[in-house]
This record gives C-alpha cells, structure tokens and sequence, in this order.
C-alpha cells in the first residue's frame, strides 16, 4: 500500500525567508502528485497538480517538482509571507483504481511577521 | 476547476444524534468522495458515491453508520448517525474536477468541522 510522508511536521521561519517542504511515496508507480493549503478548521485549497508526465509546475511563489524514480516531491516557497501560514498536504495518486488517493501526513507552516 | 458548496460549515452535536451534511458541485461529477480527518491527522477516504448506486465503502466504514446519498450528478449528502465524541472530525467532500481529473485534479469542500459533546 502507498505510504506518503511529509517532512518537517511543522516549520517556523520568518517571513521573506525561502523555504522548501518535503513529500515522499513509497511507491513510485504513481499517476501523479498534486499539493494543497489547508486553513486550520477549513477545507482543502489545490495549489499545484504534477503530472506523471511532467517533473515540475510553478504557481506565482510556489515551485513544486516531482522525481519518481526516486519517490519524492517538493514544494518551494519564494519569499514566504505570513499569509502563506497553513498546513500544506501532499496527496498521490496510484495509476489504478476509480480514487487511489493517498495523502501525506502535512506540515504546518508558520510564517512569522 | 468545479466549484463546491458544502454546509454546514460547522456544528456541535449531542451525542446518540446525527448530521447530514451536504455537498453541491456547480457542474455535473460521475463520482464524489467523502473524507474524514480527525484530529491532528491526515485525510482518510470513507466512501465513493456513484449517482443511481450505492456508494462504495473504505475498509473500517458502514453504511449503517454513513449512510450516503447521490440523487443526481450534482449533489451529495453524508450522514453521520448516532454520533459519539470519537465521531468529532472534520468532514469533506471532493470531486475530480470536470471528470479530468488527469488535467484539473481533485477538488475538495471547505470542510465540516463537527464536535460532538
């Protein structure tokens, strides 16, 4: 069964600072990656979806790339702001099965003014 | 990507009660899926919910417990029944947006957040 892990668990960094968030599957057969914000008490917002295709997208500051071969994703910040304070969740998607939907176990960002 | 409207928004419930909660999508979904995530935790999948079938149930949830509707290609509902504190979760709905989920990917309800005391 895919196993997908988020690290750091939380992160503080001050704001303007760069930053990068970790996801890695244990399967690498996956479809593809997409990652999203959480607001705490809310509802998941998508930020960027990854292709099998393709090893990277890019959403104004946000940067995420995709290696397969080795199992991992990640999620760059550029010049982080304390609006970009949530949990960030990875979620990978296995090429089979109607919702093979596996999510990462998050980090909470705090951005800090 | 689909827009979706989910209600309510939040609730704090007796226990041995139940809640409906709602899922509108602004265009027509083959599947939705329901979401549970407890606290400090990470999503698990309850159910996908076919429209004109019963809804297909992850392994640890009963229709007993989580009866679902989908009357039409728009429109969803997930009752929790006989609530009990350990019930106490957030609950989410998704679809695959524009049923191209390969292009558009999932998207997912502003979420309930039940308490039940």
């Amino acid at each position: 069964k895919q196993e997908v892990t988020q690290i750091p668990a939380a992160l503080s960094v001050p704001e303007g600072e760069n930053l990068v968030l970790n996801c890695s599957f244990t399967d690498s057969a996956i479809y593809n990656l997409q990652w999203f914000r959480q607001d705490p008490g809310k509802g998941l917002t998508s930020l960027l979806l990854i292709q099998s295709s393709q090893r990277e997208q890019t959403s104004g500051r946000l940067n995420a790339s995709l290696d397969k071969s080795s199992g991992r994703s990640t999620l760059y910040i550029a010049a982080s702001q304390p609006g970009d304070s949530a949990t960030y969740l990875c979620a990978a998607w296995e090429e089979t099965g109607a919702n093979n939907l596996f999510f990462g176990t998050g980090t909470r960002l705090t951005v800090i003014p | 990507s689909a827009v979706i409207s989910q209600k309510p928004s939040r609730d704090i419930c007796q226990r041995g009660t139940s809640l409906t909660i709602q899922c509108q999508v602004d265009s027509q979904v083959t599947m939705m899926f329901w979401y549970r995530q407890q606290p400090g935790q990470s999503l698990t999948l309850i159910a996908t919910a076919n429209q004109g079938s019963e809804a297909t149930y992850e392994s640890g949830f009963v229709i007993d417990k989580f009866p679902i509707s989908r009357p039409n290609l728009t429109f969803s509902t997930l009752t929790v029944s006989n609530m009990s504190p350990e019930d106490s979760s957030i609950y989410l709905c998704s679809v695959d947006a524009y049923g191209q989920k390969l292009n558009y990917g999932y998207t997912f309800g502003s979420g309930t957040r039940l308490t039940v005391v």
